[in-house]
């Protein structure tokens, strides 16, 4: 099955510095990838959509400029957390479909959690 | 507005009985519902699906049934393992409208007890 690799699974940094995630598919080629977030005890939210070659599409609310997404090659999309605050501590989980278009599911890495002290 | 509901946000069943996670969705535009599977610190697994053109869908011991008229859809499993505890989420999505993008409801923590 397809699978998605996201990491690192865990990082702690200080509030002001950077943080990037990376989010691979191994034995597939994804166009397009999707970035969430989950608070505790809540849904994912979709952050953006990752688009391979172009830029991401961020959803209403989500700031692209603290968020930064880059898609630069079919099996590679990175999400940079920049300037972090405490307040953007959370589960990052990006996902991907094996095939385009809107009835396939989703397969998921196994998320990040960022810890801003 | 949330666009998909799961109102049930805890459902603890015994092992070899039923259990059955509900959802309700609002948006007509939607046409694939899916059922996600997470266990703590790891990211959601797919399950398993259903078109709108169906109103029911087996794989082994999960069954989804779709309701259109009542926007509303059901995960059973039968019977429930201990192993089947997780949160389980519930999605939609559809051509027409967020072409691409899966809505997901709050999660509903199933705990199957032995």
């Amino acid at each position: 099955g397809a699978v998605v690799s996201q990491h690192p699974s865990r990082v702690i940094c200080k509030s002001g510095t950077s943080v990037k995630i990376e989010c691979r598919s191994l034995d597939f080629q994804a166009t397009t990838m999707f970035w969430y977030r989950q608070f505790p005890k809540q849904s994912l939210m979709l952050m953006a959509t990752s688009n391979e070659g172009s830029k991401a599409t961020y959803e209403q609310g989500v700031e692209k400029d603290k968020f930064l997404i880059n898609h630069a090659s079919l099996t590679l999309s990175t999400l940079t957390v920049t300037s972090a605050h405490p307040e953007d501590s959370s589960f990052y989980i990006c996902s991907a479909r094996l095939t385009q278009g809107t009835y396939s599911p989703l397969h998921f890495g196994n998320g990040t959690r960022l810890t801003v002290t | 507005d949330q666009q998909v509901k799961q109102n049930s946000p805890s459902l603890s069943v015994q092992e070899g009985r039923i259990s059955i996670l509900n959802c309700d969705y609002t948006n007509s535009m939607f046409d694939y519902f899916l059922w996600y599977k997470k266990y703590p610190a790891e990211g959601p697994t797919f399950l398993i699906s259903i078109s709108s053109i169906k109103d029911k869908n087996e794989d082994g011991r999960f069954t989804v049934f779709l309701n259109k008229s009542a926007k509303h859809l059901s995960l059973h499993i039968v019977p429930s393992q201990p192993g089947d505890s997780a949160v389980y989420f519930c999605a939609a999505s559809g051509a027409g409208t967020n072409a691409g993008k899966s809505t997901f409801g709050d999660g509903t923590t199933l705990t199957v007890k032995p």
